[in-house]
């Protein structure tokens, strides 16, 4: 089973920041099979980045990913009050799919 | 517009069988597969499984193998998740998503979610 460990657990940004998230693997992610999703309280996960770094239908440029191999990375440009929120990465090279444990983005 | 319609919340007592489901809508549902994701109060996304929509195979978690059963109709456009006899343990929020259907393996990611049922098992 592919582990996947997001760092910070927290972040504590302030609107207009740029934030920096990380996702590290137990092994190499083959082509790339990475995804990011932000959830909000109370709401469901929604689909950012996939293939790493191309992004999902009506997410906005700020939001932006990168990487391969074991480590990868999503930045949010220049924070908004609305990206407040979790943010979790997948990987889908094999089965069990897997999801790093996420890490809170929190206004600061 | 797409939409993944999941059932109402439940409370249940242990050892009680539940059943809920996740209905597809605006989107050619012979086309995506689904997955169903456990989170558990204040935690993380657990992937429990997934069902495939073109012969109904399913792989599961080895976290889910055997604690629970995934079944689909397509006549109907709906997938369940399904137990025979539930545990204080299975409280939870439990999402469907659909499955984007061009990754070049078996596993993909979700590129859209449902709401979530959230079910509650206490005696």
């Amino acid at each position: 089973e592919i582990v996947l460990t997001q760092s910070p657990g927290t972040l504590s940004l302030a609107p207009g920041e740029r934030a920096t998230l990380s996702c590290r693997a137990s092994q190499i992610i083959a082509s790339s099979n990475l995804a990011w999703y932000q959830q909000k309280a109370g709401q469901s996960p929604r689909l950012l980045i996939y293939g790493a770094s191309s992004r999902a239908t009506g997410i906005p440029d700020r939001f932006s990913g990168s990487g391969s191999g074991a480590d990868f990375t999503l930045t949010i440009s220049r924070l908004e009050p609305e990206d407040f929120a979790v943010y979790y990465c997948q990987h889908y090279v094999t089965s069990p799919i897997t999801f790093g444990q996420g890490t809170r983005l929190e206004i600061k | 517009e797409v939409q993944l319609i999941q059932s109402a919340p439940q409370v249940k007592k242990p050892g009680e069988s539940l059943k809920i489901s996740c209905r597809g809508s605006g989107y050619t549902f012979a086309t995506y597969s689904i997955g169903w994701v456990r989170q558990m109060a204040g935690k993380g996304l657990e992937w429990m499984g997934i069902i495939y929509i073109g012969d109904s195979d399913t792989r599961y978690s080895p976290s889910f193998q055997g604690q629970v059963t995934m079944s689909i109709d397509k006549s109907t456009r709906t997938a369940y998740l399904q137990w025979s006899s539930l545990k204080a343990s299975d409280t939870a929020m439990y999402y469907c998503a659909r499955l984007w259907p061009h990754c070049s393996n078996a596993m993909c990611y979700f590129d859209f979610w449902g709401r979530g049922t959230l079910v509650t098992v206490s005696s």
